[in-house]
């Protein structure tokens, strides 16, 4: 079964930093990848998506994330964070029928 | 282009009570998944609709059921509820075609049972 590890529950960043949320995978093959955000009593939105074509995913509002086979890993990052960007980030990997979600990283935002 | 909508927003009910939710699939899409989350917790997977049919199924009992009508509509419902069914339940739907897992989620519904 496929399934992805989110190694930080919370992750804390000034405005104006980069943002680093970590995932690692497991999978016998390469998966399909994505990430999506929650925001506070909000459904969950798609950010980005890896299906095997490049490596270096670019989602919406700056976010990007590189696909690592050699390291399992599928990192989300962003240059520069906004006060916007507080929220609940989820690491996700279909596994037949479902979708396997991460715990979840917070993301907190000081200004 | 309409979005996943899901209803009631809130819901609160009485331990053994049943409970009906709603959710309308996004326009063109033909599949439904119904996902449990609890507080603090990452989505779990309950169960898939694809042209009425059960798809799939995570690993939760028989009182949790679903329907899909012909509109790809669906409806979760769950009986003699507990008070750890309390959780926010979103509906996603998605177009099954070879290699496409991308889904769309609705804002959920949040059940209480007290």
């Amino acid at each position: 079964a496929q399934s992805v590890t989110q190694l930080d529950s919370h992750v804390s960043v000034s405005e104006g930093t980069p943002v680093l949320l970590r995932c690692n995978y497991s999978s016998s093959y390469s998966p399909s990848l994505f990430w999506y955000v929650q925001h506070p009593n909000k459904g969950l939105q798609l950010l980005l998506k890896y299906t095997s074509a490049a490596t270096l995913v670019k989602g919406i509002n700056g976010f990007e994330a590189e696909f690592k086979k050699s390291e399992t890993s599928f990192h989300l990052t962003k240059p520069s964070a906004h006060m916007s960007d507080a929220a609940e980030y989820f690491c996700v990997v279909p596994n037949n029928n479902d979708m396997r979600f991460g715990a979840g990283t917070r993301l907190t935002v000081k200004p | 282009e309409t979005g996943v909508t899901q209803s009631p927003t809130h819901l609160i009910k009485t331990r053994g009570q049943q409970v009906t939710l709603r959710c309308s699939s996004q326009s063109g899409h033909n599949t439904v998944s119904w996902y449990q989350q609890a507080l603090g917790q990452g989505p779990q997977f309950i169960f898939q609709y694809y042209r009425e049919e059960e798809n799939g199924r995570g690993n939760f009992p028989p009182r949790f059921s679903g329907l899909q009508f012909p509109n790809y509509s669906s409806e979760l419902n769950v009986n003699a509820l507990e008070l750890d069914d309390s959780a926010l339940y979103l509906c996603a739907s998605s177009i099954t075609t070879g290699g496409s897992y991308e889904q769309y989620f609705g804002p959920g519904t949040r059940l209480t049972v007290t």
